[in-house]
This record gives C-alpha cells, structure tokens and sequence, in this order.
C-alpha cells in the first residue's frame, strides 16, 4: 500500500501544469544529486542526476536545478501528466561517496506529487 | 533486462519468527545494498556489498545478517523478528554512482 507515503507534503497540480519539487540538502560538501521517483508499490526509479558543479540539467521534460548557496535542489516538471503521480525525492553522495562500496547516499523524506485531471 | 528482482514482495511473521529476503541484479554490478523505508522517512541502509566476498553494515544494522552469496545475489536474514522490523525493504545495486532498485518487499512482524 501507500505507507511510504504517509506523512509526506504533497504538491497538487492540474494536468499539464508544470510541477516544481523542493528539495534541501544536509552537506554543503556533498558533491553529486539524484532525483527518485517511486510510484505506489514499486522500487525508486532513477529520474535525473547533477553534479555540483552544474547549476542545472535538462533531461526529457524534467529539469534540475541547483543551488550550492542555499544547499537546494528543485526539480521541475513541464506539462505534468497524470503517470508522474508519484513521491519524489532526491539523494545527496557525501564526500568520498564515490570510493570504495559505500556509496554514502542520503536520502530525503520525499514529496508526493498529485496530479488532477 | 529484470534489474533487480526481490523475493518475497509481501511477507507476515509473528514475533522471534525468522526469515531470509532474497535480492538477484542481472547487471553484473559489484556493489549490492539493502535499506529499509518507514512512512514519513528517507531510505536508510541496513547493510552493503562492495564486492563478492564482502559485507559491512551501514545505519541501521542491528537485529539483521547479510550473506554475499555470489555476484549476482544478496539475501537478508531477520533471526528474530521483531515488531520495530515492520517496514519495507529495498535491494538496491550500484552502477557508479547511480543506485537502482528492486521492487521491495513489505514485512509486517506481529
């Protein structure tokens, strides 16, 4: 059932609006993001990743952005449909994430998205 | 291309009961993960696998064992179920750095 998604905030969206999900990250030093998506029942699905590097990031109707200064993530969705209903949420790689098998991947609670036809 | 593939998908046990989760990848990742997912929480890592041959605990590992059995497979085992252990559990493998998942398996413990 739905009980990962109990206790998330939820952002409602009419179909083909765009949908805009927040995300704040906890170390000002971690240098790698993803966006999941897990929809009911199912395991998160891999969105779109940026590196800190980048500002932003573009992929098919979803887009990335990043702010270092304020330790934020968003991520944005053009003419949201109602198959992107889903909880979202976004994981940051600490510091050394990428040696070794640990991947030191933390993850946000989420935000269920709700979209109305 | 099955990805990862968790067995059971659903699973009752009553208190001290034990049981073994089951993860298989097919895409030839070196590092395996297992977290669970409590309502209103993030993912949180219970054990890895960085390669065949090696485990280390992650978060949350107490009351859990995790067995490498081959590249391919990695299972996890409740010896004594507990109530606190009622959650959802997700296999993950590594492609660096992205992470993918299997479908997850909901335990509830009684």
């Amino acid at each position: 059932g739905e009980s990962v998604g109990l206790h998330l905030p939820t952002l409602s969206v009419q179909e083909g609006d765009n949908s805009i999900i927040n995300c704040a990250y906890s170390n000002s030093a971690s240098d790698y993001f993803i966006w999941y998506k897990q929809e009911s029942g199912k395991g998160p699905q891999f969105i779109i990743d940026i590196r800190s590097n980048m500002d932003k990031r573009q992929g098919q109707r979803v887009t990335v952005l990043l702010n270092k200064t304020v330790k934020h993530l968003s991520l944005q969705i053009a003419a949201t449909q109602p198959g992107d209903s889903a909880v979202y949420f976004c994981a940051e790689i600490l510091p050394g994430g990428f040696s070794g098998g640990y991947n030191k991947l933390i993850f946000g609670a989420g935000t269920r998205l709700a979209v109305h036809p | 291309n099955a990805g990862v593939t968790q067995t059971p998908k659903f699973q009752v046990l009553k208190t001290g009961q034990s049981m073994t989760l089951q993860c298989a990848q097919d895409m030839n990742h070196n590092s395996m993960y297992w977290y669970r997912q409590d309502p209103g929480m993030g993912l949180r890592l219970i054990y890895y696998s960085a390669s065949e041959g090696t485990t280390d605990k992650g978060e949350v590992p107490n009351g859990y064992n995790v067995s490498r059995l081959n590249k391919r497979e990695f299972s996890l085992r409740l010896e004594s179920a507990a109530p606190s252990q009622t959650s959802v559990y997700f296999c993950a493998s590594r492609d660096v750095p992205r992470q993918y998942f299997g479908a997850g398996t909901r335990l509830s413990v009684l």
